[in-house]
């Protein structure tokens, strides 16, 4: 069965300082892999994505994620965070080998960037 | 640019009351998708719809319905409200293909008395 984990419910970080928000995923076949951000009372919005080719993907607000097979981890990353990062992050995963587009999302982890 | 629109944003039902929870999307998308969201549970899948006149069970369907009126809306249904189904719920469209994102609602805030 396919399933994501964000071992952290949350991450508190410093400005200026690197973040790393974790996720491991387990599916069949390879992975389509996603980050969205969550900020109060709206809705998910996307970040970035991982389909196939460079490990390192970049996104929007300055984050990057890479994408790890043998540890099968895609885990978020900014070198420098801001207290406007500061919001609910969330990993999803979907599994290519599934004719669907069905979309299996990590708990959640709660960043919290201090001034 | 409009993206996912869901009407109510707020409402406040009583135990066995029913609602009908609206979603539309203007970006031409085949699938839409209704989610629920729970403190640390993140979001599980209510129903979803692959394409107009089609509809599935995801990971959480009791005590729901749906229906995919056309290509645009995709509404949910409440058919005896319990206060289990007090939660945030969220719809979402998508394209093909599938590595495209789902684009989000801005939720509706439900709580059952």
């Amino acid at each position: 069965a396919q399933s994501v984990a964000q071992p952290e419910d949350q991450v508190n970080v410093a400005e200026g300082n690197p973040l790393t928000v974790k996720c491991t995923y387990s599916v069949s076949g390879n992975p389509y892999l996603f980050w969205y951000v969550q900020y109060p009372n709206r809705g998910l919005q996307f970040l970035l994505k991982y389909i196939t080719g460079d490990n390192l993907v970049k996104g929007s607000y300055g984050f990057e994620a890479e994408f790890n097979k043998s540890q099968t981890s895609f885990h978020l990353k900014k070198p420098s965070a801001l207290v406007s990062d500061s919001a609910l992050y969330f990993c999803a995963v979907r599994g290519m080998t599934l004719n669907t587009d069905k979309l299996i999302f990590g708990t959640g982890t709660r960043l919290q960037v201090f001034p | 640019n409009a993206g996912v629109t869901q009407t109510p944003k707020f409402q406040v039902l009583k135990t066995g009351q029913s609602m009908t929870l609206q979603c539309a999307q203007d970006m031409n998308h085949n699938s839409m998708y209704w989610y629920r969201q729970d403190p640390g549970m993140g979001l599980r899948l209510i129903y979803y719809s692959a394409s107009e006149g089609t509809t599935d069970k995801g990971e959480v369907p009791n005590g729901y319905n749906v229906s995919r009126l056309n290509k645009r809306e995709f509404s949910l249904r409440l058919e005896s409200a319990a206060p289990s189904q007090t939660s945030v719920y969220f719809c979402s469209s998508g394209a093909r293909p599938s590595n495209q994102p789902q684009h989000f609602g801005d939720g509706t805030r439900l709580s059952i008395l």
